[in-house]
């Protein structure tokens, strides 16, 4: 079946570090990929998102390349601020779907000062 | 102007009782949606409807009865509460014509049901 796994959080880094969060899917055919980031009492909100192998979807400073050799889609940023704690999830869309999203679990992110 | 709204935003309520959570979108989409978040942040869709049609409708209790009046609203309303109901519920909405953000979903705030 289709599924997403991403690394477990929470996440706890120093605000400037890097960040890493792990995802990868199972899919039949070929998904479109997103993240999605939940912020404190909000809904979720794209982040970015990838519809072909290869692709690099960014934005914010964000960014998650899309290897289907790996079925990875992970999510990065260089330095990451207080004002980027937040619950990420990862997501993909299998074409034909009827545009239903197949969640991760999603990973709390932490940046303290 | 909020672009996906729910209401209520928090609903307690006693077990058996029934209730009803209201979504509405004024971005103009023709396809809307149900989540459920539980405790531990996963989050699943439970229905969707296109036009006002069904189209996708998860394994979900028929405890539970999506309703759409029209295009820019879906309705949830569920029968006989169960404690493991409890979990925060969230509507988004998404349109299929061609653009930038097609089939992109954009989700509401959240309703946080609690079912004592």
């Amino acid at each position: 079946g289709n599924s997403v796994t991403q690394m477990e959080g929470p996440v706890t880094l120093s605000e400037e570090a890097f960040l890493t969060i792990n995802c990868t899917y199972t899919a039949t055919g070929y998904p479109s990929l997103f993240w999605y980031v939940q912020y404190p009492g909000e809904g979720l909100q794209l982040l970015l998102k990838a519809t072909k192998a290869d692709d690099k979807g960014s934005n914010k400073g964000f960014e998650a390349t899309y290897r289907k050799e790996t079925t990875s889609f992970h999510l990065e940023k260089g330095s990451v601020q207080v004002s980027d704690s937040a619950v990420y999830f990862c997501a993909l869309r299998i074409s034909g779907g009827y545009n239903k999203l197949i969640f991760g679990a999603g990973t709390r992110l932490a940046v303290h000062p | 102007d909020t672009a996906v709204s729910q209401t209520p935003k928090y609903l307690v309520t006693q077990m058996g009782n029934d209730k009803s959570i209201k979504c509405e979108q004024n971005l103009g989409h023709d396809t809307m949606y149900w989540y459920k978040q539980d405790s531990k942040k996963f989050l699943k869709i439970m229905f969707s409807y296109n036009n006002k049609e069904l189209i996708i409708n998860e394994t979900v209790p028929n405890r539970f009865s999506p309703k759409s009046p029209d295009k820019a609203h879906l309705n949830l309303h569920i029968n006989s509460l169960e404690l493991g109901d409890s979990a925060v519920y969230f509507c988004a909405s998404s349109q299929t014509r061609e653009g930038m953000s097609k089939n992109i979903q954009y989700f509401g705030a959240g309703t946080r049901l609690s079912v004592l």
